[in-house]
């Protein structure tokens, strides 16, 4: 099976830093990137996809994605207590693009 | 908005009994999947629907059946429930071929006692 890596974490990070969070996948196939945010008790909820190498940005979240070396990196700046999370990475598995995979998640404590 | 929905939040079953979970999606989406999370192990990928009456198997279809008769609504069914299937169950659904998102309904948390 295709496999999906992400650190556990937790990673902690003060209030205003940047957490970077990064994720490494094997199939050098894979075409679709996503990034989800899950809260506790929550289902997961899209942050950021990315399809294309280098980076996306969207308000604080820069995603950035190095086919070559087959990892894709969330960025989020000014970190906000609010951000405290898990995030999942998710790549397409299949040609039709319509199956994913996901990492185990990486869990973002952001402290005050 | 997209809205995925699933008909319970909460569930308590027996062993031994029969379990429907229901998924009902409003934005006429070709495919809908159904997946459990377990501490530490993910999101794992049960069985998935890119049609009305057509699915596939998933990385973990053992003991699960799912069913789809109207494009909106795909159920999951555990024939005979068993402890380790307690568990977070998530439905899904996207759009047909491509760079599709997957919207998450919130969940269906299942005990089986």
């Amino acid at each position: 099976q295709k496999e999906v890596e992400q650190n556990s974490g937790p990673l902690s990070v003060p209030e205003g830093a940047i957490a970077s969070l990064n994720c490494t996948y094997s199939d050098r196939v894979s075409q679709s990137f996503f990034w989800y945010r899950q809260y506790s008790g929550k289902s997961p909820e899209l942050i950021m996809s990315i399809y294309s190498n280098g980076d996306k940005e969207d308000g604080r979240f820069t995603a950035q994605l190095n086919k070559a070396s087959q990892y894709v990196s969330l960025l989020i700046r000014d970190s906000q207590p609010s951000d405290s999370a898990t995030y999942l990475c998710a790549v397409n598995r299949n040609n039709a693009g319509n199956m994913l995979t996901f990492g185990g998640g990486t869990r973002l404590m952001v402290k005050p | 908005d997209v809205k995925v929905t699933q008909s319970s939040r909460y569930l308590v079953k027996r062993t031994g009994e029969k379990v429907f979970l229901e998924c009902v999606q409003d934005m006429d989406h070709e495919n809908m999947f159904w997946y459990r999370q377990d501490p530490g192990l993910g999101l794992r990928l049960i069985y998935f629907s890119y049609d009305v009456k057509m699915k596939e198997k998933g990385d973990i279809p053992e003991g699960y059946s799912v069913s789809r008769e109207k494009k909106e609504r795909f159920s999951l069914i555990l024939e005979s429930a068993s402890t380790n299937q307690t568990s977070m169950y998530l439905c899904a659904s996207s759009r047909g071929r491509g760079r599709n998102i997957q919207y998450f309904g919130a969940g269906t948390r299942l005990s089986v006692l």
